[in-house]
């Protein structure tokens, strides 16, 4: 079956420090894979997307995403957290080009200290 | 361009009643997904519409049931309401089925 797994329930980092969030997918062929971040109250935004091509994706917010097939895995980051960062971050596919039924992951819940 | 809307964005409703809850795609849109957030089972897909046509369900019970008009506009109907229905309901739409999803601000739907 289809999953997505983010390890991570919480991180803390510090404001300025770089920062990575795990996700690994279960899907046999290529998988539709997506970032989104969830402000307390709020909806979710789309941060970035991958569906071919190259492998690292850039998104808003200067947020970042590698794809590694051998790994399974869609990893996101980036270089120097802001405070306004704070919020949870879900992980997300969908099998193939024909379905809106995305999976999520269970999310992360990102922590910035000053 | 506007993004998507939902109303009402928060339900009080007592155990047994019914809900109706309403989602407005991006303009263009055809496709709109809906999705159940809980802290317990985390996000849940509910169904997909497409062109008026539901083309995907999730495993949720005959309970929930929703539609899409011919404006791409799209309702979803909760019936016979129990405490566990209790959640954040949230609507996305995407211009195709399996392209990107934008998704709304959610429903905050409390049975008490």
């Amino acid at each position: 079956a289809q999953s997505v797994t983010q390890p991570d329930i919480h991180i803390t980092v510090s404001e300025g420090a770089s920062l990575e969030l795990r996700c690994n997918y279960s899907y046999g062929a290529t998988p539709y894979l997506f970032w989104y971040v969830q402000s307390p109250g709020q909806g979710l935004q789309l941060l970035l997307k991958y569906f071919s091509g190259d492998t690292l994706v850039q998104g808003i917010k200067g947020f970042e995403a590698e794809f590694k097939r051998s790994q399974s895995s869609f990893n996101l980051r980036k270089p120097s957290v802001h405070w306004s960062d704070a919020a949870e971050y879900f992980c997300a596919h969908h099998g193939s080009s024909n379905t809106g039924k995305l999976i999520f992951g269970q999310g992360t819940t990102l922590q910035v200290k000053p | 361009k506007a993004g998507v809307t939902q109303t009402p964005r928060y339900l009080i409703k007592t155990r047994g009643q019914q809900v109706t809850l309403s989602c407005s795609p991006i303009s263009g849109h055809r496709s709109v997904s809906w999705y159940q957030q809980t802290p317990g089972q985390g996000l849940q897909f509910l169904f997909e519409y497409f062109s008026e046509t539901q083309r995907n369900k999730g495993n949720f019970p005959g309970r929930f049931s929703g539609r899409q008009f011919s404006n791409s506009r799209s309702e979803m109907n909760v019936s016979t309401l129990e405490l566990g229905d209790s959640a954040l309901y949230l609507c996305a739409s995407s211009f195709l089925q399996g392209s990107e999803q934008y998704f709304g601000p959610g429903t905050r739907l409390t049975v008490t």
